[in-house]
């Protein structure tokens, strides 16, 4: 079974700039989550969707954030301008369905450093 | 609003020594509880969870988590560390009801030969 993947695995960008991130979940895989990794954290979750809906997207910094997953299987995040604080790790994760209690398989992360 | 904490920042353990890494939580309601692995340069791994029953739970790679109500920890052990334990380690909580996971800072355990 392949896993969750993603790309690109590393980028740097400049303050101001704008990046975005692709995420391939399991197949099959209903919820798609993102969160985002900083140095010495445990992941945060910037948003969470069922199929194509938007089930929590509470935080996700939105006047610069945006996500969208158009057809129920990829998804991208974008950051429209990047700021210095946005460098971290974004992680991409899917599970079966939003049934409890499933487990999340994780992606190999982007890791974004903002200069 | 449920939280982790994983006081200790770095758990070292002599290889065939016995290995724990601490996690209590905090939430208001059932917890459902995880406890993840990160190698370096690849994704977390899903190592165990607890949902109800039993409060000692068996999950991959020799590791186990016993659940403790009362004292709302779940602590996660192995009876014997080999050198390839070595990983950053994570708990996280979720409450019945809301889908949000959330997850501690992470212990690096580092394995020593």
């Amino acid at each position: 079974e392949a896993g969750v993947a993603q790309s690109p695995r590393y980028k740097i960008i400049e303050k101001r700039q704008s990046v975005a991130f692709w995420c391939n979940p399991i197949s099959g895989h209903a919820t798609l989550y993102w969160y985002q990794q900083i140095l010495g954290q445990g992941p945060k979750l910037l948003i969470q969707f069922q199929n194509n809906g938007v089930v929590d997207d509470s935080q996700l910094p939105k006047d610069r954030f945006s996500a969208e997953r158009l057809k129920g299987v990829d998804s991208t995040l974008k950051i429209q301008p990047a700021k210095l604080e946005d460098s971290a790790v974004y992680l991409c994760a899917s599970s079966l369905d939003l049934g409890e209690p499933r487990e999340q398989y994780f992606g190999p992360g982007t890791r974004l450093t903002v200069t | 609003a449920q939280s982790v904490a994983q006081p200790e920042d770095q758990v070292n353990v002599a290889e065939g020594n016995p290995l724990t890494v601490k996690c209590t939580y905090s939430v208001s309601g059932n917890p459902y509880l995880f406890w993840y692995v990160q190698y370096p340069n690849r994704g977390l791994q899903f190592l165990l969870k607890y949902i109800t029953g039993d409060n000692l739970v068996k999950g991959s790679y020799g590791f186990e988590a016993e659940f403790n109500k009362s004292q709302t920890s779940f602590h996660l052990k192995k009876p014997s560390a080999l050198v390839s334990d070595s990983a950053l380690y994570f708990c996280a909580v979720r409450v019945r009801g809301n889908n949000r996971l959330a997850f501690g800072k992470g212990n690096q355990v580092v394995v020593i030969p």
